[in-house]
């Protein structure tokens, strides 16, 4: 099966710009992350989806941060104005369902560097 | 909530050494506990998952973690490591309705 589709794998960006990113989760899965992962650190959830519905938001700065997922499958993630402390890298994951033993699908992420 | 902590940062071995990453977490309900590793420029990839049962899992590489509630840890172990398990290693815990916590990662370096 195909994996996990992310782009762009990179982008750099100056501090108060926009960027987006794109993720298209493994056919069938119903749920998706969005996660941060800043240098040295674990990945930090910012957003769940199942199918197009948002089931946990409470990690996402909403002043700047913004994430949908229409139809149900493919979701973007917009920073707008962006800041220094953004660069990371942003992952996207998918799951079957929300069940709690259900291990994560994840792309091979966005680097961000903002400057 | 539930967290984990990876107590190594970093660990460096030579190729054919045993390895153990240690990881610990804390939560007041049931857990499933994962095991991730991240080669560079990658997402992250399943490498093994506790849910219930026997309490020592394995991995098709050739790595193993055990679960022991009483200590609350889920180490990873491998007898024999090669180069190509030089990568970075997350312990991951899911408990009752909360999202999936990471541990700050472990940078496993292998040495010829």
């Amino acid at each position: 099966e195909a994996g996990v589709a992310q782009s762009p794998r990179y982008k750099i960006i100056e501090k108060r710009q926009s960027v987006a990113f794109w993720c298209n989760p493994i056919s069938g899965h119903a749920t998706l992350y969005w996660y941060q992962q800043i240098l040295g650190q674990g990945p930090k959830l910012l957003i769940q989806f199942q199918n197009n519905g948002v089931v946990d938001d409470s990690q996402l700065p909403k002043d700047r941060f913004s994430a949908e997922r229409l139809k149900g499958v493919d979701s973007t993630l917009k920073i707008q104005p962006a800041k220094l402390e953004d660069s990371a890298v942003y992952l996207c994951a998918s799951s079957p369902g929300r069940s709690h033993n259900s291990p994560l699908h994840f792309g091979n992420g966005t680097r961000l560097t903002v400057t | 909530a539930q967290s984990v902590t990876q107590l190594d940062s970093q660990v460096p071995v030579f190729e054919e050494a045993p390895v153990e990453l240690r990881c610990n977490y804390s939560s007041s309900v049931s857990v499933y506990l994962f095991w991730y590793v991240q080669y560079p420029n990658q997402g992250l990839q399943l490498l093994l998952k506790y849910l219930s049962g026997s309490t020592l899992v394995e991995s098709i590489n050739g790595f193993e973690a055990e679960f022991n509630k009483s200590q609350t840890s889920f180490h990873l172990r491998k007898p024999s490591v090669h180069i190509s398990d030089t990568a970075e290693y997350f312990c991951a815990v899911r408990a009752g309705n909360n999202d999936m916590r990471f541990g700050a990662g472990t940078r496993l370096t292998v040495k010829p």
